[in-house]
């Protein structure tokens, strides 16, 4: 599976759009972009994933560049609740056991 | 749904001592997995499972165990605890259907530490 990277730290501010980018220069043309968070010490929850075009669901918007070099995750209007480790994993297909790679992420502070 | 539970939270264990950590998980799921985390670090897998009776090793299998008697449970056993193991363990499962996994459910996690 393709390497991430993300800076480790990020700050925003309450109500305004949060992006984290990820870089993927070594991503293959049959590997998704997944995006996780974890808040806090808990376990890490599911945000968004995509393999070419740019995805919305309810917590985030996903855009990944043309050439699929890179990605950014979207919080749109980020709240206090959305202080959490991200963490942008690349692998092959979305079938059988899925073996995820997490890295160290980015640290995401939203300032009231 | 419960989901994916995980006990006991906490756990102190001396050095050889062994234990078993509990998995349950009440979805349905077809893949369970396992997971640890060291302090500022992210998380290796350390087992996985594709269904009852089936199992496989991860990243980092060394000193561990598992079994896969039924869907729902998926124990992780240390057998002679050493102060490395000490780490977050976290369980986690997902599903397949029609030829596509989706995204993983994890659980609250497991703090051992082994002094």
């Amino acid at each position: 599976d393709a390497k991430t990277t993300q800076p480790p730290s990020m700050d925003c501010a309450e109500g305004r759009a949060a992006n984290l980018p990820c870089n993927h220069s070594t991503i293959s043309g049959n590997e998704y972009v997944y995006w996780y968070r974890q808040i806090h010490s808990q376990g890490p929850q599911y945000i968004i994933h995509g393999l070419k075009n740019n995805e919305t669901n309810e917590m985030a918007s996903l855009i990944i560049t043309e050439d699929r070099k890179s990605s950014t995750l979207i919080l749109p209007h980020a709240t206090l609740r959305d202080t959490a480790v991200y963490y942008c994993i690349v692998r092959a297909s979305i079938q059988g056991a899925q073996k995820l790679v997490f890295g160290q992420g980015t640290r995401l502070t939203i300032n009231p | 749904n419960a989901g994916v539970t995980q006990t006991p939270k906490f756990r102190i264990l001396k050095i050889g001592q062994s234990m078993t950590l509990q998995c349950t998980q009440d979805m349905n799921h077809n893949y369970m997995y396992w997971y640890r985390q060291d302090p500022g670090m992210g998380l290796k897998l350390i087992y996985y499972s594709v269904g009852a009776g089936i199992t496989d090793k991860g990243e980092v299998p060394n000193g561990y165990n598992v079994s896969r008697s039924t869907t729902e449970d998926f124990p992780l056993r240390l057998e002679l605890a050493a102060p490395s193991q000490t780490s977050v363990y976290f369980c986690a499962s997902s599903y397949l259907e029609t030829g596509e996994t989706y995204e993983q459910y994890f659980g609250p996690g497991t703090r051992l530490t082994v002094t």
